[in-house]
């Protein structure tokens, strides 16, 4: 079974300065990667995915993601966050052989200061 | 904008009684999913839809049932609401992008308070 570990459930940072979210996941076959991103009292909306190819994926709203296979880890970037970037980030993956369901991690609550 | 809208949005009730939470979408997807979101948890998948009639088990199906009679409605019942049954619930779609990945997107959610 896969599983995904969000290793800091909360992050603070200052406006402008570059922001990190780390995700491992644990998965014994070939996995789908995902970022989504929620604001407050609003459902998921995603930032980004890794199906294949390149392993740093450009999303929007000027985030990245690289995917690290031999630490089995899919890390979350920002250079530089505005204020509106305050919300709750979740990572998730999708097994090749498992259709479309998705396995989320705990998410990670980013709160970012003027 | 996936076309996806949840009712009630906000609802209040006792335990015990059954409740019934309604996934409508407007785009004809095959998939449908209900997740609960609770605090540390992320996400959990509870039951998905593949098709009409179609409904298959999640990670955390007990104490819920759905049914999908038209494709456009996935509705989720708890047929005894308890006190535990207390979170947001979301329901997904899916949809064929370009690159051949079935992308889920999400509706507004449903916060649920089991008194």
């Amino acid at each position: 079974a896969q599983s995904v570990t969000q290793l800091d459930s909360q992050v603070p940072v200052f406006e402008e300065a570059p922001v990190e979210l780390r995700c491992n996941y644990s998965s014994s076959v070939s996995v789908y990667l995902f970022w989504y991103v929620q604001y407050p009292n609003q459902g998921l909306q995603l930032l980004l995915k890794y199906l294949s190819g390149s392993t740093l994926v450009k999303g929007i709203n000027g985030f990245e993601a690289e995917f690290n296979k031999s630490q089995t880890s899919f890390h979350l970037r920002k250079p530089s966050v505005h204020i509106s970037d305050t919300a709750e980030y979740f990572c998730a993956v999708s097994e090749r052989a498992a259709g479309n369901k998705l396995t989320f991690g705990g998410g990670t609550r980013v709160l970012v200061k003027p | 904008d996936a076309g996806i809208t949840q009712s009630p949005r906000h609802k209040v009730t006792e335990t015990g009684t059954p409740v019934t939470l309604r996934c409508h979408q407007t785009e004809n997807h095959r998939y449908m999913y209900w997740y609960r979101q609770d605090p540390g948890h992320g996400l959990r998948l509870i039951h998905y839809s593949y098709g009409v009639k179609d409904t298959d088990k999640g990670e955390v199906s007990d104490g819920y049932s759905v049914s999908r009679s038209k494709t456009e409605d996935f509705l989720l019942t708890l047929e005894s609401a308890t006190s535990s049954q207390t979170s947001v619930y979301f329901c997904a779609i899916s949809d064929l992008a370009g690159d051949g990945y079935e992308t889920q997107y999400f509706g507004p959610g449903t916060r649920l308070l089991v008194l």
